[in-house]
């Protein structure tokens, strides 16, 4: 079955450090979405990419897509401790109607 | 601040209880989910309503029932649940009338925190 999977699972950095989080489709996606889940939180929406090889910026966060569209990554630069949580993309398929959320990582901060 | 409202925020139930989370929202979005997270794993979906009515069932145990009175509310019904049904259970929407078909942005609530004892 479809499976979207997201590596590393766990991800401990210094503060200013830098961050990348993949997620991989056994299949072509129509299009990816990313969200962020703070600790006890719910997830929230970070951005959606459709195109092939698309690449999006949110300030210190770049966001791609890769050309096959099977696959996406998310990279933060010089981390701070407001960026913990975990991070899920969330992929869906040309056929049939659901988003397939990653398995996420979960991202530590030491300050 | 999230614009998806569920209540109650925490729940305990006995495994013979009949119980219901509620989820509101009021943003016009006319596609409304039912996701299922238990901890450190990612959100399964158990649920889509479009225009009201139910477009996917994830094959969930008939011992979650969905309704939506109108497009703004979303119910779950619990009844004779089993304590391996313990997690968060979150609600979401999303604007077009085919939300998930359209890849438009899924706002989720803070979620439930249901435990079945």
């Amino acid at each position: 079955g479809q499976q979207v999977m997201q590596i590393p699972q766990y991800q401990h950095v210094q503060e200013g450090e830098d961050f990348t989080t993949y997620c991989n489709s056994s299949t072509t996606l129509s299009n990816i979405q990313w969200y962020k889940q703070r600790p006890g939180g719910h997830p929230v929406f970070l951005i959606q990419l459709v195109k092939s090889g698309e690449v999006k910026k949110q300030k210190r966060l770049t966001f791609q897509f890769g050309e096959a569209k099977k696959n996406s990554s998310l990279h933060i630069t010089a981390t701070q401790t407001t960026d913990v949580g975990t991070y899920f993309c969330a992929g869906r398929l040309y056929t049939g109607n659901q988003f397939y959320f990653g398995t996420g990582t979960s991202l530590t901060v030491i300050p | 601040d999230t614009e998806v409202t569920q209540t109650p925020k925490h729940l305990v139930m006995g495994m013979t209880n009949k119980k219901s989370l509620k989820c509101e929202q009021h943003m016009g979005h006319r596609a409304m989910y039912w996701y299922k997270q238990k901890a450190k794993k990612p959100p399964e979906l158990m649920f889509v309503y479009s225009y009201e009515k139910l477009s996917i069932n994830e094959s969930v145990p008939s011992r979650f029932s969905p309704e939506c009175p109108n497009s703004s509310l979303l119910n779950l019904h619990l009844h004779a649940l089993q304590p391996e049904d313990s997690a968060l259970y979150l609600c979401a929407s999303s604007q077009g009338p085919q939300g998930v078909y359209s890849g438009n942005t899924i706002y989720f609530g803070e979620g439930s925190w249901l435990t079945v004892v």
